[in-house]
């Protein structure tokens, strides 16, 4: 079993629709990291969090530590949302936390117009 | 401040040829991460460095494969005589500190021919 676990694997979703996806954990974590990975692109870092709740414009992280579980939410979504989304976490206790990340496998959206 | 740069971008290789990545952090930051993401699979940690010293190099294979991150310079990730299964894309991050937010580059797209 994975140490981080993402659902849905596969998004498919229409333009405007509010959309959630999930990461769970199963190791000690000092923080937590939505990535967003373009095909062929570059990675880019959406959030990086350890507790509660950030937002950035149409994009909303959430984190509940006791239960060991994120979302990412999207609100209003278009299709140049299109994107794979990646959680990974810092994990914790490793020497001190540091970027070494486990990933997760990702979540593949597709925002159609 | 340039992001995280990396070259080349894209990498075609012989088997038995070497092939040297290069990462140049954004400005101020002394951590470097590369990663690996092989086909179909999701991203997996190699290597971490500071400056001119390897700090956690659990993930790299045992042969073939080296980083460094000199004084002056790029991080080099460096595998020698390739094979097929090397290919893949492989991304760098740099951080400021050794637990604060990374930021990633376009990754450098290896094909072993």
């Amino acid at each position: 079993k994975n140490e981080v676990e993402q659902s849905p694997q596969n998004l498919t979703a229409q333009e405007g629709e509010f959309i959630t996806i999930n990461c769970s954990y199963s190791v000690g974590i000092s923080a937590l990291h939505w990535l967003q990975q373009h095909p062929g692109g570059g990675i880019v870092s959406l959030f990086m969090l350890s507790s509660g709740k950030k937002k950035h414009g149409r994009l909303i992280a959430t984190i509940n530590i006791q239960e060991k579980h994120s979302s990412l939410h999207i609100t209003a979504s278009h299709p140049r949302d299109s994107a794979v989304y990646i959680c990974a976490v810092n994990r914790e206790g490793y020497g001190g936390a540091t970027n070494k990340l486990i990933f997760g496998t990702g979540t593949l959206l597709a925002v159609q117009p | 401040n340039a992001g995280v740069m990396q070259n080349p971008r894209h990498l075609v290789r012989r088997r038995g040829q070497e092939a040297r990545l290069r990462c140049s952090p954004m400005k101020g930051h002394s951590h470097v991460y590369w990663y690996r993401q092989l086909p179909e699979e999701g991203l997996k940690f190699m290597v971490y460095l500071q400056k001119e010293n390897i700090i956690d190099e659990s993930g790299m294979p045992k042969e073939r494969f080296s980083a460094e991150f000199p004084k002056e310079g790029p991080s080099i990730l460096r595998i020698q005589q390739v094979v097929r299964g090397d290919s893949a894309a492989y991304f760098c991050a740099s951080s400021p500190a050794r637990n604060t937010e990374a930021f990633f580059g376009q990754g450098t797209r290896l094909t072993v021919v």
